[in-house]
């Protein structure tokens, strides 16, 4: 059973753009989290929100955890080529356990 | 930050070997390090975790003789793939954790393993 799923799974975008990705969950969690991995490496933490409705932003990443805690999604404002990467989200379950969607795979083409 | 690494980055070996992995915390001590398996365009997913000083627990469906884990150190856990087949080729991430519950995991940079 796969706890959060991600949509879209795959999104290309001309340099500039704006695109919001979404992580959702009939599942409620006490915080979510954010991770950018790039092919080859490790995931690496972008950010966690703890309270419904939390708004944090990450220079021109903005996430939002929504109003039940089920859901989150991920902003990116004039996307750039360096934005391109896989970007997953987790939520912790059972004995603090880490539970991840399939990822949003973002390209942003120059 | 908090630095985690794994050694090898890349492995290919013959079906029935043994593979070992490890993952090491190198500037904060880990009281619990997680294993976790990602297949190509799959999520990561959690094999065990793994307490310092005792034995790990293991997912639900993970062969625990097949994936053999020993966290020895407070920074250090290694995984050894026994009797390694075609099937168990995937990408292998560490992650671990300063304190507990709900605190911040450090994943490492992966192994790659490729079974021939």
């Amino acid at each position: 059973t796969q706890l959060l799923e991600q949509s879209p799974q795959f999104l290309s975008i001309q340099e500039g753009e704006n695109l919001t990705v979404y992580c959702n969950s009939s599942s409620v969690f006490s915080s979510l989290q954010w991770y950018r991995q790039e092919p080859g490496e490790g995931p690496v933490l972008l950010v966690t929100v703890v309270t419904g409705g939390e708004v944090k932003k990450l220079k021109r990443l903005t996430f939002q955890f929504g109003d039940a805690r089920k859901d989150s999604s991920l902003h990116i404002t004039a996307a750039q080529p360096g934005d391109t990467g896989l970007y997953l989200c987790a939520g912790f379950y059972g004995n603090n356990r880490l539970a991840f969607g399939k990822g949003n795979q973002v390209v942003v083409i120059p | 930050g908090a630095v985690v690494s794994q050694h090898p980055s890349r492995v290919i070996c013959k079906s029935g070997t043994s593979v070992k992995i490890e993952c090491r915390s190198l500037d904060f001590q880990a009281t619990t390090m997680f294993w976790y398996r990602q297949f190509p365009k799959q999520s990561l997913m959690l094999m065990a975790t793994s307490n310092e000083g005792s034995k790990a627990t293991y997912e639900q469906g993970v062969e625990k003789d097949k994936f053999l884990i020993n966290h020895a150190s407070l920074t250090l856990s290694t995984l050894t793939v026994t009797s390694a087949h075609p099937e168990d080729s995937s990408f292998y991430i560490c992650s671990a954790r300063k304190g507990r519950g709900t605190d911040t995991q450090y994943f490492g940079p992966g192994t790659r393993l490729t079974v021939l």
